[in-house]
């Protein structure tokens, strides 16, 4: 069974400063991982993806990830956040066959809150 | 193309009564999924369709049923709905295997919010 664990709930953040949002998985088999983001009232989007190869993952509007092995890990950073960035942040993991069926698993998501 | 759409928007229920949501989607993909939004609880998965014609339990499946009559076409029923199921419905669509299986990123459409009374 595979899971995702995001590691804080909200994340409070001036606007110019870096951030990193936490994100661990664990799956017994080989595993994709992606970062979809979720504005006010609106469905989700993706970010950015990892399926293999380079572990660093640049994604749209300036986010990059990077992919642990090791820790089991895919934390999402971005050096210098807008207002604009203010939104709701989801992991999420798939596995393919035949350990998997491509069915990806959500964490429970991180707030970012840019503040001026 | 139009993407994921979903129908309605918002609906307000009383604790009974039936009603179908509905999703559709114009890039082909062979997966589809529904999903429920609630605070704190992130995106739980509430059944999925990897083809035409199949259906399959998610996490939170009680309550609820779907059918995949045509590819394009993914409903979401509520026979006698319930206060609990007040929440943010979300479809959303894949490629699956038949296609760009080795991506599988997911489409989502904008969202029904669902009040039940």
């Amino acid at each position: 069974a595979q899971s995702v664990t995001q590691l804080d709930s909200q994340v409070p953040v001036f606007e110019e400063a870096p951030v990193e949002l936490r994100c661990n998985y664990s799956s017994s088999v080989s595993v994709y991982l992606f970062w979809y983001v979720q504005y006010p009232n609106q469905g989700l989007q993706l970010l950015l993806k990892y399926l293999s190869g380079s572990t660093l993952v640049k994604g749209i509007n300036g986010f990059e990830a990077e992919f642990n092995k090791s820790q089991t890990s895919f934390h999402l950073r971005k050096p210098s956040v807008h207002i604009s960035d203010t939104a709701e942040y989801f992991c999420a993991v798939s596995s393919p066959p035949p350990g998997g069926s491509y069915i990806p698993t959500f964490g429970r998501g991180t707030s970012l809150i840019v503040h001026p | 193309n139009a993407g994921v759409t979903q129908t309605p928007k918002f609906r307000v229920l009383k604790t009974g009564q039936s009603m179908t949501l509905l999703c559709a989607q114009d890039m082909n993909h062979e997966y589809m999924y529904w999903y429920r939004q609630d605070p704190g609880m992130g995106l739980r998965l509430i059944h999925y369709s990897v083809g035409e014609g199949t259906t399959a339990k998610g996490e939170v499946p009680d309550g609820y049923n779907v059918s995949r009559l045509k590819k394009q076409n993914f409903l979401l029923g509520l026979e006698s709905a319930a206060p609990s199921q007040t929440s943010v419905y979300f479809c959303a669509s894949s490629y699956g295997l038949a296609g760009r299986s080795s991506y599988n990123e997911q489409f989502f459409g904008p969202g029904t919010r669902l009040t039940v009374l």
